[in-house]
C-alpha cells in the first residue's frame, strides 16, 4: 500500500500559486520524498524529488516539514497545462531496484 | 530524443487471446518497468529489469510474462488475455543514478472484451 496520504481533488485559479500537500507519518529517514505528475491521457513525468532540505527546480518547489512527516508541492504560478493528478511517493535510498509504490494522487484542477 | 516508445497505442482483445506489448528505449537504461493503470487508480508495478537478461515480478504478475534479451527491448506479454487485464499499460525506464527519475511511455490501453 501507498505510505502517503494526498487530497483526491483540488481546484486553483490560473496564474496562482498551487500547494498541494503529502502526509507520510510513517516515513523513515531513508525514504526520499518523490513528485510525479499525469497529464491526460500521457505517461507519468517526474516533478521534483528530495531528502531532508527544500527543493527548487524550473518545474515546482518542495517544502519538506522539519520532521518530515508531511511535504508541500508548490506551483509559483500555475497555469491550464498544470492540470493533471499529482503523487507523491516515498522510495526508500536503500531500494536498488528504485521502485515507486503509486497511491491515487490529487487531481488538480486549474480555473482559467 | 524518441525517449520510451511504446507500441500499439490502444488495442481490442477477446477473451483468451494472447499479445506483446512493444516497449524500447533510446536512453541505455539499466532498469525497466511494466506498470498497468486501472481508472481512477494509480499505477501498479508487473514487471521490471534491472539489466539485459534479469528480470523479477512486481506487484501484480499474475498472467503476464517478460523478457529482457537486450537493453533496448522490454516486451510484456499476455497469454491468455481475461477481462481483468483491460488497463492502460505505462513502460518506464531508468539509468543507474539514484538522483535521476523514471522515464514513461506514452501508454497502451487495452481493452478485452
Amino acid at each position: 500500500d501507498a505510505k502517503t496520504t494526498q487530497p483526491n481533488s483540488m481546484e486553483s485559479n490560473e496564474e496562482e500559486p498551487v500547494h498541494l500537500p503529502c502526509n507520510h507519518s510513517t516515513i523513515s529517514g531513508t525514504d526520499y520524498i518523490h513528485w510525479y505528475r499525469q497529464l491526460p491521457s500521457q505517461g507519468p513525468e517526474y516533478v521534483i524529488h528530495g531528502l531532508t532540505s527544500n527543493v527548487n527546480n524550473r518545474m515546482a518547489s518542495l517544502a519538506i516539514a522539519e520532521d518530515r512527516k508531511s511535504s508541500t508541492l508548490i506551483l509559483h504560478r500555475a497555469t491550464l497545462r498544470d492540470a493533471a493528478v499529482y503523487y507523491c511517493i516515498l522510495r526508500d535510498v536503500g531500494d536498488s531496484n528504485y521502485q515507486l509504490i503509486w497511491g491515487a494522487g490529487t487531481k488538480l484542477i486549474i480555473k482559467p | 530524443n524518441a525517449g520510451v516508445t511504446q507500441t500499439p497505442k490502444f488495442r481490442i482483445l477477446k477473451i483468451g487471446q494472447s499479445m506483446t506489448l512493444q516497449c524500447t528505449q533510446d536512453m541505455n537504461h539499466n532498469y525497466m518497468y511494466w506498470y498497468r493503470q486501472d481508472p481512477g487508480m494509480g499505477l501498479k508495478l508487473i514487471y521490471y529489469s534491472v539489466g539485459a537478461g534479469i528480470t523479477d515480478k512486481g506487484e501484480v504478475p499474475n498472467g503476464y510474462n517478460v523478457s529482457r534479451s537486450t537493453t533496448e527491448d522490454f516486451p510484456l506479454r499476455l497469454e491468455l488475455a481475461a477481462p481483468s487485464q483491460t488497463s492502460v499499460y505505462f513502460c518506464a525506464s531508468k539509468n543507474w543514478d539514484p538522483n535521476q527519475p523514471q522515464h514513461f511511455g506514452d501508454g497502451t490501453r487495452l481493452s478485452i472484451l
